[in-house]
């Protein structure tokens, strides 16, 4: 089992829906999480940090369950400009110090 | 005024070849990082560096040797480069290399090894 996984997709959906992707991790001892977002044949960027308590930022909103070892991203009434990958990130420590893992990402494409 | 730098863009050698990418970040970071992202878009550590040490080798050939002349630059020189080196290679740098701090990412060099 990889460390950490997401539904490649894509995911497709019309302008002003709400989607969500989970991103399961095999680590328990896992402490923080993340979402970036990376466009095409760019860099990925931090979208938001995820919180135990669960967070929101505008339309989105992040979700932790480390009972089942996932995290969650809902985005709500979704823009075109939405369309990009998805990566969760999951920071274990071990002996070789901080590790943060990415899951592979997320596809997400926003249709008129 | 870009915070994290990496050059060149886009490298196509051969194989064989060896060559380097450099890396240089402005935000007075403590720690830097490269990544690979292969073809199939999974973003892999390769090493960390923290104030010129490296703190993290992720079982990387040791045809990549990673130099830290300084905290704020991290270079990546790759010897007899193989057809599975191609892949996008990332550099990032985080304030001081904890967990839950945010990583700033360089534009990627794109590596086509032919």
């Amino acid at each position: 089992r990889k460390e950490v996984e997401q539904d490649p997709g894509p995911f497709n959906v019309p302008e002003g829906a709400t989607v969500a992707f989970n991103c399961t991790y095999s680590n328990s001892a896992s402490q923080s999480f993340f979402w970036y977002r990376q466009d095409c044949r760019k860099e990925p960027k931090l979208l938001m940090s995820v919180y135990s308590s669960g967070n929101e930022d505008g339309r989105f909103t992040a979700q932790l369950n480390r009972a089942s070892q996932y995290i969650s991203l809902l985005i709500r009434d979704s823009k075109l400009s939405d369309s990009a990958t998805y990566l969760c990130a999951v920071n274990s420590y071990n002996n070789a110090g901080n590790m943060l893992t990415f899951g592979g990402g997320t596809r997400l494409m926003v249709k008129p | 005024d870009t915070a994290v730098s990496q050059t060149p863009k886009y490298l196509v050698t051969q194989m064989g070849n060896d060559k380097s990418i450099k890396c240089e970040q402005n935000l007075g970071h403590d720690t830097m990082y490269w990544y690979k992202q292969d073809s199939k878009k999974f973003l892999k550590i390769m090493f960390s560096y923290n104030n010129k040490e490296l703190i993290i080798n992720e079982t990387v050939p040791n045809r990549f040797s990673p130099k830290s002349p300084d905290k704020a630059h991290l270079n990546l020189h790759i010897n007899s480069l193989e057809l599975g080196d191609s892949a996008v290679y990332f550099c990032a740098s985080s304030l001081q290399g904890q967990g839950n701090e945010k990583l700033f990412f360089g534009s990627g060099t794109q590596l086509s090894v032919l």
